[in-house]
């Protein structure tokens, strides 16, 4: 069974400066995509960033940008200049490819320090 | 467009009481899927569908029962609520191809007494 593994239950960060939230899985497949997901305190599911599998390249939006390590499963998030919008749950999920189901991670609670 | 939309956004049952959660999408989504989010288990999937009049069983899918009649609307039945169902339960769709991620609900808050 694919597992999906957040080591990191809190994290802080100044406003400005970057942060690396991680991330790591477990799976057999070969083809597959993950995803980073922010949950606010509105409650609301919103994708951040996705990264599929078979792409060396690493993913990037605005100021996200993910380190996809495929050999060592992982995937982590990288957050440039934070902001305090910035602040919330963020869930890394998986996703194998041709597979209706997502398994997520436990999360990592952001804070932003002003 | 609404995207996926989910009622109520909060409910109290006592114990024993049956209920529907209510999904609707307006985006032509194949896929469905139900999550519950309890704190420091992440979501875990319930039910999921594939398309109308097939549906499946996730990871935690006792006490739950699916149906989808129509491509738009995937409902969740608590047959008899039970305190060990106190969540939050999100809808979500998406397209068969699953790459561009899930579209979610904005979540009921479920509270068994």
């Amino acid at each position: 069974a694919q597992t999906v593994t957040q080591s990191q239950p809190e994290m802080s960060v100044q406003e400005a400066e970057t942060v690396t939230l991680s991330c790591t899985y477990d799976t057999s497949e070969s083809d597959y995509y993950l995803f980073w997901y922010k949950q606010p305190p509105s409650r609301q599911m919103i994708l951040v960033i996705r990264q599929e599998a078979y792409k060396q390249q690493n993913a990037t939006e605005n100021r996200f940008s993910v380190n996809f390590q495929k050999a060592a499963k992982s995937f982590s998030l990288k957050i440039s200049d934070s902001q305090l919008g910035d602040a919330a749950m963020y869930f890394c999920a998986y996703s194998p490819f041709g597979n209706e189901k997502l398994t997520f991670g436990t999360g990592t609670r952001l804070t932003i320090i002003p | 467009n609404a995207g996926v939309t989910q009622t109520p956004k909060f409910q109290v049952l006592k114990t024993g009481q049956s209920m529907t959660l209510q999904c609707a999408q307006d985006m032509n989504h194949e896929y469905m899927s139900w999550y519950r989010q309890d704190p420091g288990m992440g979501l875990r999937l319930i039910h999921y569908s594939v398309g109308a009049g097939i549906t499946d069983q996730g990871e935690v899918p006792n006490g739950y029962n699916v149906s989808r009649s129509t491509t738009e609307d995937f409902p969740l039945r608590l047959l008899s609520a039970a305190p060990s169902q106190t969540s939050v339960y999100f809808c979500a769709s998406s397209y068969r191809d699953t790459s561009y991620g899930y579209t979610f609900g904005s979540g009921t808050r479920l509270t068994v007494v």
